[in-house]
C-alpha cells in the first residue's frame, strides 16, 4: 500500500518567492497534519484536518502560512512570501482516525529559502 | 506550556545490550503515547504506541506507562547497530489538542 505521498521533496527558493507544498495521505484516512521540523525546535504541528476540516491551526506561525484540504486525498501548505527562517523539513502525516492516534508521516519536503 | 521532555543522548551502547530511553510529559491528563524512530534524513516512523499504565511489548520492543510519575519509556533488547536512530517521544490528550513531541534521543549502538 502506498504511503502518505509528498511532493517536491527538496525545494530551493528566493526570499519573498511562494512556496507550495503537497501531500496524499493514506487512503482511508480521515485525520491529516503538518509539521515542521527544525534542529532548534524539533518537530511542530503547524495544523491539522479532520475530514477535510481544519481544526487547529494555533501552530501556523503567521499569516504568511495557509493550507487547505480541498478533498480528502490532497492538501497545500502555502508560504507567501517566504523567508530565509522558513527553511525546514515540512512533513505531512496522516491517521485513519483522530488525532490521538497512531499518525503516519510522508517522507517530507525539505524547503531551502535563500 | 504543555512539555515532552527527553535525554537529547547521544545514548550509546554495545551491540546486543538493552538501551533504555527515557519521556517525561508535563500533562497529568495526557492519553496516548508513541515511540517514533528517525533515521538520519528520513521522516519519524511510529513503532510502538501505548494507551495503559504497564507494559506493552513488540519483539524487541517494549514500551512502559507510569501516568502517576507521568513517565514512559522504551526498552530495546539485543540492540542491533541498525536501530541507531533518533528515537522520538510523542504525547497526546490532556488539555491540548494535538500530539506534541520531544525533540527526541540520539541512540547508537556500536558494533
Amino acid at each position: 500500500d502506498a504511503g502518505v505521498i509528498q511532493s517536491p521533496r527538496h525545494e530551493v527558493t528566493e526570499m519573498g518567492q511562494e512556496v507550495t507544498l503537497r501531500c496524499k495521505p493514506i487512503s482511508g484516512h480521515n485525520s491529516l497534519f503538518w509539521y515542521r521540523q527544525t534542529m532548534m525546535r524539533g518537530l511542530e504541528l503547524l495544523i491539522y484536518f479532520n475530514n477535510n476540516v481544519p481544526i487547529d491551526d494555533s501552530g501556523m506561525p503567521e499569516d504568511r502560512f495557509s493550507a487547505k484540504m480541498p478533498n480528502a486525498s490532497f492538501s497545500t501548505l502555502k508560504i507567501q512570501p517566504s523567508e530565509p527562517r522558513d527553511s525546514a523539513v515540512y512533513f505531512c502525516a496522516s491517521s485513519f482516525r483522530a488525532v490521538g492516534y497512531e499518525q503516519y508521516f510522508g517522507p517530507g519536503t525539505r524547503l531551502t529559502v535563500t | 506550556q504543555k512539555e515532552v521532555e527527553q535525554n537529547s543522548g547521544p545514548l550509546s551502547v554495545p551491540e546486543g545490550a538493552i538501551a533504555s530511553l527515557n519521556c517525561t510529559y508535563s500533562d497529568r491528563g495526557s492519553q496516548s503515547f508513541f515511540w517514533y524512530r528517525q533515521y538520519s534524513g528520513k521522516s519519524p516512523e511510529l513503532i510502538m504506541f501505548i494507551y495503559s499504565n504497564g507494559d506493552k511489548e513488540d519483539g524487541r520492543f517494549t514500551a512502559q506507562l507510569n501516568k502517576a510519575s507521568q513517565y514512559v519509556s522504551l526498552l530495546i533488547r539485543d540492540s542491533q547497530p541498525s536501530d541507531s536512530a533518533t528515537y522520538l517521544c510523542a504525547v497526546f490528550g490532556g488539555s491540548q489538542g494535538n500530539l506534541i513531541f520531544g525533540k527526541g534521543t540520539k541512540l547508537s549502538v556500536k558494533p
